[in-house]
């Protein structure tokens, strides 16, 4: 596709229900970061594939979040038994790990646990 | 641990004059240095990079940043201030397959 996007782009949930984030990364990207974007805050890394594999993970905030991906394509991050401090703009990013290792971003999803 | 420190969260500038918008970072070696530009209610996007080479680097819509190694700084500057460059600027450092982004700094401008 020309760009990242990401579904749902709003979400309101109630507390203590699962959701599912959706991540489509740019077509031969490598690289995919999930990013956390508290209201007025800046960005807060929180996992990072290569490929389908994840050497850090060390950004999830508890064991309620996880993320997969799916070989160098769509990646899906959970977040179990939502609580109200998850309601943030979750944003992922992909990357084709050459020179510039320049990220581009899609346009997130409004998370709000309710 | 890699650090990114953007100094004042709220920066405001006049139509015309100048901007700054300072950054600061902690890495042991020589990173890779990014600016990104986020506008109201829009995702982010890339303003200026850099990777290697020439240390002064120009970017979209007349921004340039200068890195300095001896001062682990890579200001972002701007000759002069248009209404349409109001929006929050992110310093972002890539070091060892992770990014680092500061917390940003909201420009505003007035006319």
């Amino acid at each position: 596709g020309a760009g990242v996007s990401q579904s749902p782009s709003n979400k309101v949930t109630e507390k203590g229900k699962d959701v599912e984030l959706r991540c489509d990364p740019i077509s031969g990207h490598t690289a995919l970061y999930w990013y956390r974007q508290r209201l007025g805050q800046g960005l807060e890394f929180l996992i990072y594939f290569q490929g389908n594999s994840a050497p850090d993970k060390s950004g999830l905030p508890s064991d309620r979040f996880s993320a997969e991906r799916t070989g160098e394509s769509v990646s899906t991050l959970t977040i179990q038994r939502t609580q109200q401090e998850d309601s943030a703009v979750y944003l992922c990013a992909s990357s084709s790990l050459g020179l510039t290792y320049e990220q581009y971003f899609g346009p997130g999803t409004r998370l709000t646990v309710t | 641990a890699q650090s990114v420190t953007q100094l004042g969260s709220h920066v405001s500038v006049s139509e015309g004059a100048l901007v700054l918008l300072r950054c600061n970072y902690s890495s042991s070696v020589p990173p890779y240095l990014f600016w990104y530009v986020q506008y109201p209610n829009q995702g982010l996007q890339l303003l200026l990079k850099y990777t290697t080479g020439a240390t002064l680097v120009k970017g979209i819509n007349g921004f340039e940043a200068e890195f300095k190694k001896s001062e682990t700084s890579f200001h972002l500057t701007k000759p002069s201030a248009h209404m349409s460059d109001a929006a929050e600027y992110f310093c972002a450092v890539h070091n060892f397959n992770k990014f680092y982004f500061g917390s940003g700094t909201k420009l505003n401008v007035k006319p």
